[in-house]
């Protein structure tokens, strides 16, 4: 069975500064997708980020990126130029091999605080 | 785009009462994908479709629970009788696309915040 952990329940940083949200998985199929998504205190979730398990290059979206070490099985989310609405809640997520990525695995999140 | 409209935005109810969540996927998005998010349980997928057809209730807690996908523009999740312990948000999902391509993702809607006295 799949199983994803983030194993920091809250993360502080300062307005500016880069931050890393951990995230380790565990699977034994060689096909997957990761993906995170950050949901705010309004509630909705919002996609942020994917990486494939065969792209050999760690994705980038804008200020987001992707530190993939296939090895490691770890797949952390740095944030650079911390903003203050970039606080909220972060999930790291699996995509079972062969689904859409709505068939995903979900950790238990990453409370992030932007501090000014 | 609108993106994935979930309604109602909130919704209480009493123990017993039957309990009618909607969603309206993004046109041309062929995944449908029912999620319930627990401060116990995290998000949990509960159902989902593909082309409306359900393809996966195995999340589905019990008999209690029922999700149909009649045309390609909307969903309902249904919870009768409801109980206390169905509180929770209730996210509704959108994707398109073949698993591992470029640009896979899922759109969430806003959820619906049920509160079940």
């Amino acid at each position: 069975a799949q199983k994803i952990t983030q194993t920091q329940p809250g993360m502080f940083v300062q307005e500016k500064e880069a931050v890393t949200l951990d995230c380790t998985y565990d699977t034994s199929d060689p096909s997957y997708g990761l993906f995170w998504y950050k949901q705010p205190s309004s509630g909705e979730m919002i996609f942020l980020i994917y990486q494939g398990s065969y792209d050999q290059q760690n994705a980038t979206e804008g200020r987001y990126s992707l530190n993939f070490q296939k090895a490691r099985k770890s797949a952390n989310l740095v944030i650079s130029a911390s903003q203050l609405g970039d606080s909220a809640m972060y999930f790291c997520a699996m995509r079972e091999p062969n689904t859409n990525a709505g068939k995903s695995t979900f950790g238990d999140g990453t409370t992030l605080t932007v501090k000014p | 785009d609108a993106g994935v409209i979930q309604s109602p935005r909130h919704e209480v109810t009493e123990m017993g009462q039957e309990v009618t969540l909607r969603c309206k996927p993004i046109s041309g998005h062929d995944y449908l994908f029912w999620y319930r998010q627990t401060m116990m349980r995290g998000l949990e997928l509960l159902i989902y479709f593909n082309n409306n057809v359900p393809i996966d209730d195995s999340g589905m807690p019990e008999d209690r629970f029922s999700a149909k996908m009649p045309n390609a523009s909307f969903s309902t999740l249904k919870i009768q009788p409801s109980e206390p312990r169905d509180s929770a948000v209730y996210f509704c999902a959108s994707a398109v696309g073949v698993p591992g391509q470029p640009g896979e993702k899922l759109f969430f809607g806003s959820g619906t915040q049920l509160s079940v006295l």
